[in-house]
């Protein structure tokens, strides 16, 4: 059964740090990564999409894949309150258009 | 923001009525989702769609039907509400991405249903 794994936290950084959320995956074949924010009582909001190993940068935030390890991370620098949310991790297999999430992680930004 | 518009955005029902929520969408993505999302389990995939009148169950879809007769429209149906139903249910899109990436799926603003 295809898993993807996600500290539940909640995750609590000083304003102004580098919040780091990390996910793990199940499916050796998953080829998609995507990271979501989900406000609370909101819809999740797409961030990020990562396809290939290494970093990939948008902003403040930085999603990190690397396949052998089968993990999948995401940064935010500068974290804000704002930032303040439960984020959302999903990996799918190339050709499958169903996703696996997880469960997410809270995050709290304190000022 | 992806054009996906649920309705209605809450509802409150009674045990054994059948309800009927809406998802539509602007964007004429080949893909519809229904999802469920309760405290503990996360998102919850209830039934998919991959075209007009092509649907498929989900990991949770026992009580629930859908229907897809135009590629806009994708209708999730309780046909008797039970108060286990009762969650906040997202709709979402998403378009064939090319060989091996994926696209990413875009929700609705979701559905607040209580049954009592």
């Amino acid at each position: 059964q295809k898993e993807v794994e996600q500290n539940s936290g909640p995750l609590s950084v000083p304003e102004g740090a580098i919040a780091s959320l990390n996910c793990t995956y199940s499916d050796r074949v998953s080829q998609s990564f995507f990271w979501y924010r989900q406000y609370s009582g909101k819809s999740p909001e797409l961030i990020m999409s990562i396809y290939s190993n290494g970093d990939k940068e948008d902003g403040r935030f930085t999603a990190q894949l690397n396949k052998a390890s089968q993990y999948v991370s995401l940064l935010i620098r500068d974290s804000q309150p704002s930032d303040s949310a439960t984020y959302l991790c999903a990996a799918a297999r190339g050709g499958s258009y169903i996703p696996t999430f997880g469960r997410g992680t809270s995050l709290i930004v304190h000022p | 923001d992806a054009g996906i518009t649920q309705s209605p955005r809450h509802k409150v029902t009674e045990t054994g009525t059948p309800v009927t929520l809406r998802c539509h969408q602007t964007e004429n993505h080949r893909y519809m989702y229904w999802y469920r999302q309760d405290p503990g389990h996360g998102l919850r995939l209830i039934h998919y769609s991959y075209g007009v009148k092509d649907t498929d169950k989900g990991e949770v879809s026992d009580g629930y039907s859908v229907s897809r007769s135009k590629t806009e429209d994708f209708l999730l149906t309780l046909e008797s509400a039970t108060s286990s139903q009762t969650s906040v249910y997202f709709c979402a899109i998403s378009e064939t991405g090319a060989m091996g990436r994926n696209q990413p799926q875009h929700f609705g603003d979701g559905t607040r249903l209580s049954i009592l």
